[in-house]
């Protein structure tokens, strides 16, 4: 079946440090991969997504790149802030019927001044 | 109002009562899904409905039970619930093409507490 496994938090910077999030996954066919975030007493917000391999989702200053050869999603940031504090999840879909999401895990994200 | 949006946004309810999670997508979705999210625990699906038509029922014990009237509503009505269902309910839509998926948009969920 669809898995996926993102690096255990929590993970705690300073504020500007380069940040990255491990994502790999495990998929029969192609699916499309995804990273959400979840603010303090929020629901999860769509952060970027990829949806083919070598594909490079960015969003406010995120990236990751769809890896095929890896199975992976990594998240990078160059430069972090207090305000990117949060919980980060990677998550994959597979591509028909419906949009069944497989989540990770999720990584607590913590931005120190 | 625009997005995905969830009433009520807390909710505190005993063992024996009834009671209804609320969810409005504004989006022009054609699919809408409930997720419980515990602490230290991954997401969990519970439901989804496909052109308001349900395609996935992921073991969810009875005591929960989903409508989903027309492709802009969902709700999730609740009997007789147990403290350990206790959880944020997320929910989310997503607009779902054969030519490949664009993301799930969540709603801001309803923190359940089960006395």
């Amino acid at each position: 079946g669809n898995s996926v496994t993102q690096m255990e938090g929590p993970v705690t910077l300073s504020e500007e440090a380069f940040l990255t999030i491990n994502c790999t996954y495990t998929a029969t066919g192609y699916p499309s991969l995804f990273w959400y975030v979840q603010y303090p007493g929020e629901g999860l917000q769509l952060l970027l997504k990829a949806t083919k391999a070598d594909d490079k989702g960015s969003n406010k200053g995120f990236e990751a790149t769809y890896r095929k050869e890896t199975t992976s999603f990594h998240l990078e940031k160059g430069s972090v802030q207090v305000s990117d504090s949060a919980v980060y999840f990677c998550a994959l879909s597979r591509n028909f019927g419906n949009e069944k999401l497989t989540f990770g895990t999720g990584t607590r994200l913590t931005i120190i001044p | 109002e625009t997005g995905v949006t969830q009433t009520p946004r807390h909710l505190v309810m005993g063992m024996t009562n009834k009671k209804s999670l609320k969810c409005e997508q504004h989006l022009g979705h054609n699919a809408m899904y409930w997720y419980k999210q515990s602490a230290k625990k991954p997401l969990e699906l519970m439901f989804v409905y496909s052109l308001e038509e349900r395609v996935e029922n992921n073991s969810v014990p009875s005591r929960f039970s989903p409508e989903c009237p027309n492709s802009s509503h969902l709700f999730l009505h609740l009997h007789t619930l147990q403290p350990e269902d206790s959880a944020l309910y997320l929910c989310a839509s997503s607009h779902y093409e054969a030519s490949g998926s664009f993301g799930q948009f969540f709603g801001p969920g309803t923190r359940l507490t089960v006395l």
